[in-house]
């Protein structure tokens, strides 16, 4: 089966401007995670969607940061406006929704650089 | 609030040798416990879960809920084990996952 798709792999932008980020989740998971990968550290969620809806985005920084999982599939992440701290890789992953599994299946990231 | 704690941010073993990546967690119910591997260039995926009680490529964990650990062990390492090793909690199932800080464990030959 085809695994999470996330673009671009690779943004290089300025202080102030602004970015979005695009993931496909594996085909049927109804769950959808965007993590923030700061170097040296370990993941940390920023949002989880259900379907469409927002089950915990306790962690997201909503002054600059909005994700919209519209039509319960692929899901956009979108900073505006960038500052230098929001350098990270940006994962995105997808779960089942059923039973106690819920194993969660990673893409392979966005590396963004904010100068 | 829950914490993963991973001591070693590096661990450098020669092949062959006994490995041990230390995980300490922070939480005051019953976790699911997990370890996330990403080697040189791929993604991060799970390695194994406590729940399985499996080995997977000769790794196994044993959580000891009286020293809140969950420490990744292999008897003889082998070169192909270079990676990140992330140490991962999850409150229930349909919580989010809280990593570590993750540690960089290479084989030398």
């Amino acid at each position: 089966e085809a695994g999470v798709a996330q673009s671009p792999r690779y943004k290089i932008i300025e202080k102030r401007q602004s970015v979005a980020f695009w993931c496909n989740p594996i085909s049927g998971h109804a769950t959808l995670y965007w993590y923030q990968q700061i170097l040296g550290q370990g993941p940390k969620l920023l949002i989880q969607f259900q379907n469409n809806g927002v089950v915990d985005d306790s962690q997201l920084p909503k002054d600059r940061f909005s994700a919209e999982r519209l039509k319960g599939v692929d899901s956009t992440l979108k900073i505006q406006p960038a500052k230098l701290e929001d350098s990270a890789v940006y994962l995105c992953a997808s779960s089942l929704d059923i039973g106690r599994d819920r194993q969660q299946f990673f893409g392979p990231g966005t590396r963004l650089t904010v100068l | 609030a829950q914490r993963v704690t991973q001591p070693e941010k590096l661990l450098s073993v020669f092949k062959g040798a006994p490995v041990e990546l230390k995980c300490n967690y922070s939480y005051s119910g019953s976790p699911e416990l997990f370890w996330y591997v990403q080697y040189s260039r791929q993604r991060l995926q799970l390695l194994l879960r406590h729940i399985s009680r499996e080995s997977i490529k000769g790794f196994t964990a044993d959580l000891n809920k009286g020293e809140t650990s969950f420490h990744l062990k292999k008897p003889f390492a082998q070169e192909e084990d270079s990676a990140m090793y992330y140490c991962a909690l999850r409150p229930g199932p349909a919580q989010k996952l809280v990593f570590g800080q993750g540690t960089r464990l290479t084989i030398n030959p």
